[in-house]
């Protein structure tokens, strides 16, 4: 089983549309959480991190559930810029000495 | 959010030589930073995590030999790529971590290589 688990997509919505991914991971001692963007041909930048008691950020909305070691992210009123690929990422924790553990990304279309 | 410099940007060179690609933390200190490779249409994969002042742990199948990592400030660390072959070529993209371990890591704009 991967540490970091995501569905590769791609979604295709509509614009206006509201879509959700999960990210699931196995260490249950991870600490922290990220999801970050990346666009075609550049490099990943951070979108929110994921907290414990759940993130907003405008149209973005991050949860953490960590009985079920997953954490989600939810688009909004989604827009054509959201056009990209979705990377979860897991702070692995001490046991991992603090790595940083990529999932493979969910790309994510939106069509007008 | 925190500003991470990488250079070059892009770089074509021809098979047998060394590339040198440097990735600089502008605005905090680093004192974690993470080299990263990613062929076409698949994820960043892990090549090695330096902390500054100390060597570099290689991912298993990166050869350290072959992937010179240096970090020798906090600010700075370099990746050489020697003897290059056309199958390195690829996107290099470092990041940088500094303050507590569980803080997110930051981006440079990465480094498209290519060997012929």
């Amino acid at each position: 089983r991967k540490e970091v688990e995501q569905d590769p997509g791609p979604f295709n919505v509509p614009e206006g549309a509201t879509v959700a991914f999960n990210c699931t991971y196995s260490n249950s001692a991870s600490q922290s959480f990220f999801w970050y963007r990346q666009d075609c041909r550049k490099e990943p930048k951070l979108l929110m991190s994921v907290y414990s008691s759940g993130n907003e950020d405008g149209r973005f909305t991050a949860q953490l559930n960590r009985a079920s070691q997953y954490i989600s992210l939810l688009i909004r009123d989604s827009k054509l810029s959201d056009s990209a690929t979705y990377l979860c990422v897991v702070n692995g924790g001490l046991d991992s000495n603090y790595q940083l553990i990529w999932g493979a990304g969910t790309k994510l279309i939106i069509k007008p | 959010g925190a500003v991470v410099s990488q250079h070059p940007s892009w770089v074509i060179c021809k098979s047998g030589t060394s590339v040198k690609i440097e990735c600089r933390s502008l605005d905090f200190q680093a004192t974690t930073m993470f080299w990263y490779r990613q062929f076409p249409k698949q994820s960043l994969m892990l090549m090695a995590t330096s902390n500054e002042g100390s060597k570099a742990t290689y991912e298993q199948g990166v050869e350290k030999d072959k992937f010179l990592i240096n970090h020798a400030s906090l600010t700075l660390s370099t990746l050489t790529v020697t003897s290059a072959h056309p199958e390195d070529s690829s996107f290099y993209i470092c990041s940088a971590r500094g303050g507590a371990s569980d803080t997110e890591a930051f981006f440079g704009q990465g480094t498209r290589l290519t060997v012929v």
